[in-house]
Order: structure tokens, then C-alpha cells, then sequence
């Protein structure tokens, strides 16, 4: 049965203070490990897909990267907009996609 | 840009009552989903659509839960009687091979 858990449950950050979030996974025959970033009482909002260890992908100030165990999605230099919860799921052979609990982000002024 | 949609937004209910919800895909996405995310959970899935069929319904409670795609586009997603601990956020999604979420509708069981 694929598993993800996601560490730590909240984060609180100043602004401008750079951090990482981590995304623990097992799964049988990775397709791909998602990153989506969910405001509160909306729907998640896809933000990176990676497929291989040692993928890297960059949008603004995050940047998501992938072992063969975990992933991590880097802030850089924050601001109260980032403020979310992010998710992280896999897909293994079944396709279907499984979710961790995510990270409740806050960034302060 | 192209978005699911989903309505209604929000649905406050009786317990024994029925609801349905419902969901357009991003227009040309074969594949449709329905989530179920408790508060502070992610999204579990409910049931899978490719095309008109389903895929995957396992973990979808089948003595109160139905969904239907019948022409292979738009999908509804029904609960009878609902129940206390229905209360969550409904979510649909439709993917070629990314899955995109529509805003969701929260039910609400009195």
C-alpha cells in the first residue's frame, strides 16, 4: 500500500526566512510525486510534478527536489502569500493518487 | 485557463437526507475523480472515471454512495441518507496526466 507522510505538521516563518518541507513516500512503481498547495476552503492547486531521483523543478520562490525515499519543497525567501497548507501525494502503478496530511504554512511580516 | 467546476459550493443537510453534488471537468480530460478531505486530512479518493466507466470504486461506501458519468463529461456524485460523519469537503478532479481540483463543495451534516 503506497504511504506518504509529511513533516512537520505546521510551520511558522518569518518573512524572508527560508525553510524546507519534507515528504516522506513509499509506493510500489513511482509515476510521479505531486505537489499542490491548498488555501483554505479551496481546492488544491497543482504545483510540480516530479518523476525520477534527482528531478528538480523551480517556480517563484519554491523549488521541489526527489530522492528515491523523499522530497522536498524549498521556500525561499517567503512572504505572507505563501502562506497555505501544501500537499504532497504519489502515484504508483495504480495511477491513483495517494495524499499526505500536508503542512500547514504561515509566514509572518 | 480551463478549470473543473463544481457546484454547489456549500450544502448544509439533515442527517437521512439526500444530496448530490456536481462536477465539469477541464473540457477534453477523460479521466475524472471524486475526493473526499476531512479537515486537516488530505483528499481520499472516492471513485475514478475514464470516459462513462469506472475504474476504481473501492473505497467508495456503496449502501450510500453513487456517482454516475453518463455521456462521459460532466459527473454527479450522490449520498442517501446522508450521515453526521459525511460532513467534509467534496472535491473533483479531472487529469490527462496531471489531476486539477475544482473549488470543492463542503457539506455540512446537521
Amino acid at each position: 500500500e503506497d504511504q506518504v507522510t509529511q513533516s512537520p505538521e505546521a510551520l511558522r516563518l518569518q518573512e524572508g526566512e527560508s525553510s524546507s518541507l519534507n515528504c516522506s513516500y513509499t509506493v510500489s512503481g513511482l509515476r510521479g510525486l505531486f505537489w499542490y498547495r491548498q488555501d483554505p476552503g479551496k481546492g488544491p492547486e497543482f504545483l510540480f510534478t516530479l518523476y525520477s531521483a534527482g528531478e528538480e523543478k523551480e517556480k517563484e520562490r519554491l523549488k521541489a527536489t526527489l530522492t528515491k525515499k523523499e522530497s522536498f519543497l524549498h521556500i525561499t525567501a517567503p512572504k505572507p502569500e505563501d502562506s497555505a497548507t501544501y500537499l504532497c501525494a504519489v502515484a504508483g502503478t495504480a495511477s491513483k493518487l495517494t495524499f499526505g496530511t500536508g503542512t500547514r504554512l504561515q509566514v509572518t511580516l | 485557463e480551463a478549470e473543473v467546476a463544481q457546484s454547489p459550493r456549500y450544502k448544509i443537510t439533515e442527517k437521512s437526507q439526500a444530496v448530490a453534488f456536481w462536477c465539469d471537468p477541464i473540457s477534453g480530460h477523460a479521466t475524472l475523480y471524486w475526493y473526499r478531505q476531512i479537515l486537516g486530512q488530505g483528499p481520499e479518493l472516492l471513485v475514478q472515471f475514464q470516459d462513462e466507466s469506472v475504474v476504481d470504486d473501492s473505497q467508495l461506501p456503496k449502501d450510500r454512495f453513487s456517482a454516475e458519468r453518463l455521456k462521459g463529461v460532466d459527473s454527479t456524485l450522490k449520498i442517501q441518507p446522508a450521515e453526521l460523519g459525511d460532513s467534509a469537503m467534496y472535491l473533483c478532479a479531472s487529469s490527462e496526466e496531471t489531476q486539477y481540483f475544482g473549488p470543492g463543495t463542503r457539506l455540512l451534516v446537521l
